[in-house]
């Protein structure tokens, strides 16, 4: 089993619109939480980190369940150059591990 | 403002040749990773270090090796390169002394292996 598991997608999300995804982790010890964003042929960055209490930036919503071990993220107000690759990463110390990423393609 | 500079950004190589992929970080981060990233795995860790002088296997180790001989440089060596390395790698490093810690990436290298 893999250590973070994402749905894929893609999600083809008009402009304007809200979309939601999850992903899973195995790990109960994980510590840290994160959402990077990838975009096509690019190095990831940073989106935002995740709290238990759950937190915002702007359109973007993080919750993190630590007894389901969940993590999620929605996107409101849907822009075109929110078209990326989402990454979802948990860190133990030194050891961050990354989901394989699901894919938004915004659309007009 | 660098960052995390990776060289070379593109290379083709034949089975067998050897290469090495410098990383170079200006942020006086202790920790500094590789990864691969081939479509439908997400990133895997191939070798990290803690420290200068010090380096640790990750996941997917085999036919690389590295060196941390300076804080700001990590080095992945492919001693004998295989098509089944093919990859996006991406060196990456962050800072352990904060509580939510942010790894910042280089732009990655593209290698052929043919």
């Amino acid at each position: 089993r893999k250590e973070v598991e994402q749905d894929p997608g893609p999600f083809n999300v008009p402009e304007g619109a809200t979309v939601a995804f999850n992903c899973t982790y195995s790990n109960s010890a994980s510590q840290s939480f994160f959402w990077y964003r990838q975009d096509c042929r690019k190095e990831p960055k940073l989106l935002m980190s995740v709290y238990s209490s759950g937190n915002e930036d702007g359109r973007f919503t993080a919750q993190l369940n630590r007894a389901s071990q969940y993590i999620s993220l929605l996107i409101r107000d849907s822009k075109l150059s929110d078209s990326a690759t989402y990454l979802c990463v948990v860190s133990r110390g030194y050891k961050l591990s990354f989901g394989a990423g699901t894919t938004v393609t915004g659309r007009a | 403002n660098a960052g995390v500079t990776q060289t070379p950004k593109f290379r083709v190589l034949k089975t067998g040749q050897s290469m090495t992929l410098l990383c170079a970080q200006d942020m006086n981060h202790e920790y500094m990773y590789w990864y691969r990233q081939d479509p439908g795995m997400g990133l895997r860790l191939i070798h990290y270090s803690v420290g200068e002088g010090t380096t640790a296997k990750g996941e997917v180790p085999d036919g690389y090796n590295v060196s941390r001989l300076k804080k700001q440089n990590f080095l992945l060596g492919l001693e004998s390169a295989a098509p089944s390395q093919t990859s996006v790698y991406f060196c990456a490093s962050s800072d352990p002394g904060q509580d939510y810690t942010e790894a910042f990436f280089g732009q990655g290298t593209r290698l052929t292996v043919v």
